[in-house]
């Protein structure tokens, strides 16, 4: 009964190639946040929906579209992967938007580029 | 300067000990502030909300300093099971501002 969860857990796959991962919540939460965790454990925002729209897009280069078909998922695309996106990458998810309000992770996707 | 930096550790403490973990943020307009805690090849987790007026919950203490920009975490009696990284979180009102952590390890 997982209330954050991501697919893959693990993916290692070579430069140059495209990959997504998916996250879905089951917790009725309307806001959403990718987040990505670089080999110094730094855990930084990239992206967050609100209600399916777009409201954080850090500055995170345009080869990563996050994609929200609805308020339970939140995808995350990256095309042309390079060496520097090898990373862990956390979803998210938060009842609102409030600074206050406690943020859910799901279990990580571990992404080896090669 | 970082947004919010913390002391890396490692600490190594006993069991029963008590350790403190502080943090300085840098942005002064930061709306809310949080402990999560991670554990080895595991998702951050919620350990405790952190207010002006400091709280507690069972063994943990958290104090804020506004004035300073300041947040300290207290742990009493610590437990094997403490064992963890501690994250220092800031808000500044659109998005969750991490700390790198400071790693505690509890020995028997």
């Amino acid at each position: 009964d997982t209330a954050v969860s991501q697919t893959p857990k693990y993916l290692v796959t070579q430069m140059g190639n495209d990959k997504s991962i998916k996250c879905e919540q089951n917790l009725g939460h309307d806001t959403m946040y990718w987040y990505k965790q670089d080999s110094k454990k730094f855990l930084k925002i990239m992206f967050s929906y609100n209600n399916k729209e777009l409201i954080i897009n850090e500055t995170v280069p345009n080869r990563f579209s996050p994609k929200s078909p609805d308020k339970a998922h939140l995808n995350l695309h990256i095309n042309s992967l390079e060496l520097g996106d090898s990373a862990v990458y956390f979803c998210a998810s938060s009842y609102g938007t409030a600074t206050y309000n406690e943020q859910f992770f799901g279990p990580g996707t571990r992404l080896t580029v090669l | 300067r970082k947004e919010v930096e913390q002391d890396p550790g490692p600490f190594n403490v006993p069991e029963g000990a008590t350790v403190a973990f502080n943090c300085t943020y840098s942005n002064s307009a930061s709306q809310s502030f949080f402990w999560y805690r991670q554990d080895c090849r595991k998702e951050p987790k919620l350990l405790m909300s952190v207010y002006s007026s400091g709280n507690e919950d069972g063994r943990f203490t958290a104090q804020l300093n506004r004035a300073s920009q300041y947040i300290s975490l207290l742990i009493r009696d610590s437990k094997l099971s403490d064992s963890a990284t501690y994250l220092c979180v800031v808000n500044p009102g659109y998005a969750l501002n991490f700390g790198k952590g400071t790693s505690l390890l509890v020995t028997p």
